[in-house]
């Protein structure tokens, strides 16, 4: 079955600190994927995706992604975190080559910065 | 560009009652998508369509909730009764016409949501 996974549920880190938030894919081919992030009490909003080419992918925010074949999997990234980072972060993907159709979203992961 | 625009922002509602929640797509997306987020189960796809049409409503939890699209930028999710459980965050999402990624196809753009509460 197509599925996305975040096996961490919840991460804290320091302000300043390095991230990596992690997501694993399980697709027949290669998916598109995507990292949104959702602030308290709003939407979510769209980083980072990737569709094919490159496998680091830049997103807005300072963050990037690598996606690993090999390791099925689409980390996500920062090298400095600052206290307005501290949100929930989701990996969603869809078959590649669909044109349209349905996000599987992963459960999450919340962020925590201390200062 | 407004976004997609959602309402209303918060519904308090008592059990047995009607619930009509709103969406406004984005000028020029032709798919849009119905989410509920809840903490038990994270993000739920309930429906989507595509050129106003229903695509795959395999997601919506029981004849209770229904959605229309009767044009380009109109969109409603009914419950009708609603239950306690039905309680969360409800989603909508749209996005540009199909055809590759590089032009925006699957990237969803989402409200900002409605909050609903059914006590």
């Amino acid at each position: 079955a197509q599925s996305v996974t975040q096996p961490d549920i919840h991460i804290t880190v320091s302000e300043g600190a390095s991230l990596e938030l992690r997501c694993n894919y399980s697709y027949g081919a290669t998916p598109y994927l995507f990292w949104y992030v959702q602030s308290p009490g709003q939407g979510l909003q769209l980083l980072l995706k990737y569709f094919s080419g490159d496998t680091l992918v830049q997103g807005i925010k300072g963050f990037e992604a690598e996606f690993k074949r090999s390791q099925s999997s689409f980390n996500l990234r920062k090298p400095s975190v600052h206290w307005s980072d501290a949100a929930e972060y989701f990996c969603a993907g869809i078959a590649g080559g669909t044109s349209y159709g349905k996000l599987t979203f992963g459960q999450g992961t919340i962020l925590t910065v201390h200062p | 560009d407004a976004g997609v625009i959602q309402s209303p922002r918060h519904e308090v509602t008592e059990m047995g009652q009607e619930v009509t929640l709103r969406c406004k797509p984005i000028s020029g997306h032709n798919s849009l998508f119905w989410y509920r987020q809840t903490m038990m189960r994270g993000l739920e796809l309930l429906i989507y369509f595509n050129n106003n049409v229903p695509i795959d409503d395999s997601g919506m939890p029981e004849d209770r909730f229904s959605a229309k699209m009767p044009n380009a930028s109109f969109s409603t999710l009914k419950i009708q009764p609603s239950e306690p459980r039905d309680s969360a965050v409800y989603f909508c999402a749209s996005s540009p016409r199909r055809g590759s990624p590089f032009f925006g196809a699957n990237v969803l753009t989402f409200g900002a949501g409605s909050r609903l509460t059914v006590l």
